[in-house]
């Protein structure tokens, strides 16, 4: 089975652009998280979304969206990007039973630097 | 009251010994514990995961102790081995996806 993959592995964008990342979750999980990972702040939740619905959101600023397909693929959107967006972006997947917690499958990342 | 502090930053074990980290929470309604492995250049693994209606959750050598009382749950990596060496990642949720990271332990076992 196919595990989560996220495009672009890595990408280098100067500040004011805007970027997309892309998440292809594990087949037949339909509930789709992202996280930011940087050295000061660690993993911090961005948003999830199931069934193209976003279901929770972190404290980050409206720059930051996401969305979900039909096909549970998701994407996220930063615009006018700043310097302290330069991250690893990490997508995760889960089959999500309902609403309880269960295991998060994380995908490799995309690494982004602003210049 | 949605932070989860972890301790300490950096560990250093001998192989064969045990690694010991900590955390500690403030949000009575957190509802799920799990521990995160992350090996360089990849994303985090989960390793093990508790709910507090349990006091401890044991999956070969790796263990977790939960003291709701005192709002602390540890990780405890028995005969630690060199491939253990990683960046552990506690955290807490409270029924959902959206998991509070601790700042991570870097372990280094020496061979």
């Amino acid at each position: 089975k196919a595990g989560v993959t996220q495009t672009p592995r890595y990408l280098i964008k100067t500040r004011g652009q805007q970027v997309t990342l892309s998440c292809s979750p594990i087949s037949g999980h339909r509930s789709v998280s992202w996280y930011q990972q940087t050295p000061g702040q660690g993993l911090q939740f961005l948003f999830e979304y199931f069934s193209e619905t976003q279901r929770n959101k972190g404290n980050f600023p409206g720059r930051f969206s996401g969305r979900q397909f039909s096909n549970s693929r998701s994407e996220m959107n930063v615009s006018t990007l700043e310097l302290g967006d330069s991250a690893l972006y990490l997508c995760a997947s889960s089959l999500a039973q309902g609403v309880n917690t269960g295991e998060l499958f994380f995908g490799e990342g995309s690494r982004l630097t602003v210049l | 009251q949605q932070q989860v502090k972890q301790s300490p930053q950096s560990l250093i074990v001998q192989k064969g010994g045990i690694s010991i980290i900590n955390c500690a929470y403030e949000n009575t309604a957190f509802d799920y514990f799990p521990w995160y492995q992350q090996f360089p250049g990849k994303g985090p693994a989960l390793l093990i995961a508790i709910r507090p209606d349990v006091s401890e959750k044991k999956e070969g050598r790796f263990t977790i102790s939960f003291n709701k009382s005192a709002k602390q749950f540890s990780l405890h990596i028995m005969d630690s081995q060199p491939g253990d060496s990683a960046t552990y990642f506690c955290a807490a949720s409270r029924s959902s996806y959206k998991l509070i990271f601790g700042s991570g332990t870097r372990l280094l076992v020496r061979p």
